[in-house]
């Protein structure tokens, strides 16, 4: 059965370091999501992607967040300077049809430590 | 903005006890709610979704009923099994446009004991 991969599993960095979490959608999906779970919170959208392009960001998405889909495969989502409160969960989704009638595949999630 | 309201944890059942978690939900429009379920060291899976008012979704025994007069999508099941010891997430989603994102209630985390 098809999966949506994340790496790495668990990611601990200093403050103000730059860290890259990747993630591999299922093949055949065309919308792809970043969702974060700070410990004891709500899961929280970050982030959706659809044809190379953001189709919608949350606050939370500043200037410090970026993602890319550097080729056919993988979906990465970049913190530039990572805070201590970016410390969380995160979750990678991809779907094939966008909308409440397309359903949302999701990773394992990255747990992201901030010393 | 929207929400979604669950009943806090932790629950703690005995295998084969009736379960209901209740999801609330405010929408400025028209959603889609689901159940998602984690289970340890796995990612969110659907558990079931409703696309509309007065429709039931269901699998592996769990039931949710889309009311919108109440504007609540309680998740239950008869009889839990301990391989349904897992956190469960009520969301919601509001297609149109590019909003397809979910807004994730806090989660319940259910242990089933034997």
């Amino acid at each position: 059965e098809p999966e949506v991969t994340q790496t790495p599993s668990h990611q601990v960095t200093q403050m103000g370091q730059e860290v890259i979490l990747r993630c591999v959608p299922i093949s055949n999906h065309l919308y792809f999501y970043w969702y974060r779970q700070i410990l004891g919170q709500k899961v929280e959208f970050l982030v959706s992607f659809y044809n190379n392009e953001i189709s919608e960001k949350s606050e939370i998405f500043d200037d410090q967040f970026s993602v890319e889909r550097p080729d056919g495969s993988n979906f990465t989502l970049k913190i530039r300077s990572t805070k201590l409160e970016d410390s969380a969960m995160y979750f990678c989704a991809s779907s094939e049809i966008a909308g409440g009638t397309g359903e949302q595949f999701f990773g394992p999630g990255t747990r992201l430590t901030v010393l | 903005g929207d929400s979604v309201t669950q009943m806090e944890g932790p629950v703690t059942l005995s295998e084969e006890a009736f379960l209901t978690i209740n999801c609330t939900y405010t929408a400025t429009g028209y959603p889609s709610l689901f159940w998602y379920v984690q289970y340890p060291g796995e990612g969110l899976q659907l558990l079931l979704k409703a696309t509309k008012a007065d429709d039931k979704g269901s699998n592996k025994g769990f039931e949710a009923t889309y009311r919108k007069e109440t504007t609540s999508f309680h998740l239950e099941k008869g009889s839990v099994q301990v391989s349904d010891s897992a956190v469960y997430f009520c969301a919601l989603s509001l297609s149109g446009g590019s909003n397809y994102k979910l807004t994730f209630g806090k989660g319940t985390l259910l242990t089933v004991n034997p």
